[in-house]
């Protein structure tokens, strides 16, 4: 079945520390997108690429990298200079821009 | 600048009764796109629809219809019979034209449909 799988579905992080989330799509899809969930909210925009290699900013991101070297891969790390990293982590996918994103199951990631 | 408002935060109905989900958006952009999102208790995002700002024709698939008036920059979207399996949190999304595709989202609406 064509989707996104992100892992893992619970993540830890220590004082300091960086950590990687993963997100892979087999929709051969173009663009991909990080998007943070607090409780209540809605979502905010971390980074999103439209294509291999290229990626932007989004809303929120400061204290967060990302990489874009294959078209199915798009890694979200979380800098230790992201003070506050506890929320819901979302990451989708479009066949282009403007149209509808499909979404992966999250990664809910915590401070120890 | 976008913004995306959904004033109600939660909702509580009894089966059966039909619900309506408020959704006012706010963009400079004069072509956009306004999307509705459901999410079940699981976590995902389950796209439910897309319309675009020259498209003003209200659309209805099953028990869910959508009524989209620019003259308000509402983008309501209504439950009919409402089910418990529709319970979840709803959000509306706008991505305008001259905005890289970003989608901007509201605060959502739990829905909470009880037996």
């Amino acid at each position: 079945d064509g989707g996104i799988t992100q892992s893992p579905k619970y993540l830890f992080r220590k004082e300091g520390q960086n950590v990687t989330l993963s997100c892979e799509q087999n929709l051969n899809h173009d663009a991909m997108y990080w998007y943070r969930q607090d409780p209540g909210q809605g979502l905010r925009l971390i980074y999103y690429s439209q294509i291999v290699n290229d990626f932007q900013k989004g809303d929120i991101a400061e204290g967060y990298s990302v990489s874009r070297e294959k078209k199915e891969s798009f890694p979200l790390t979380v800098t230790s200079a992201q003070k506050n990293p506890t929320a819901f982590y979302l990451c989708a996918s479009s066949i282009g821009t403007f149209q509808p994103q499909h979404f992966g199951d999250g990664t809910r990631l915590s401070i120890l | 600048a976008q913004k995306v408002t959904q004033a109600q935060t939660e909702i509580s109905v009894v089966e059966k009764e039909d619900v309506t989900l408020d959704c006012v958006y706010e963009t400079r952009d004069t072509t956009y796109y306004l999307f509705w999102y459901k999410q079940p208790p699981s976590g995902e995002l389950v796209f439910l629809i897309r319309r675009n700002s020259f498209d003003e024709q209200n659309e209805i698939s099953g028990r869910y219809s959508w009524n989209f008036q620019k003259s308000t920059s509402s983008f309501n979207f209504t439950i009919t019979a409402s089910q418990v399996v529709d319970s979840a949190v709803y959000f509306c999304a706008l991505s305008g034209y001259n905005q890289g595709g970003k989608l901007i989202f509201g605060q959502g609406t739990e829905l909470s449909v009880k037996p």
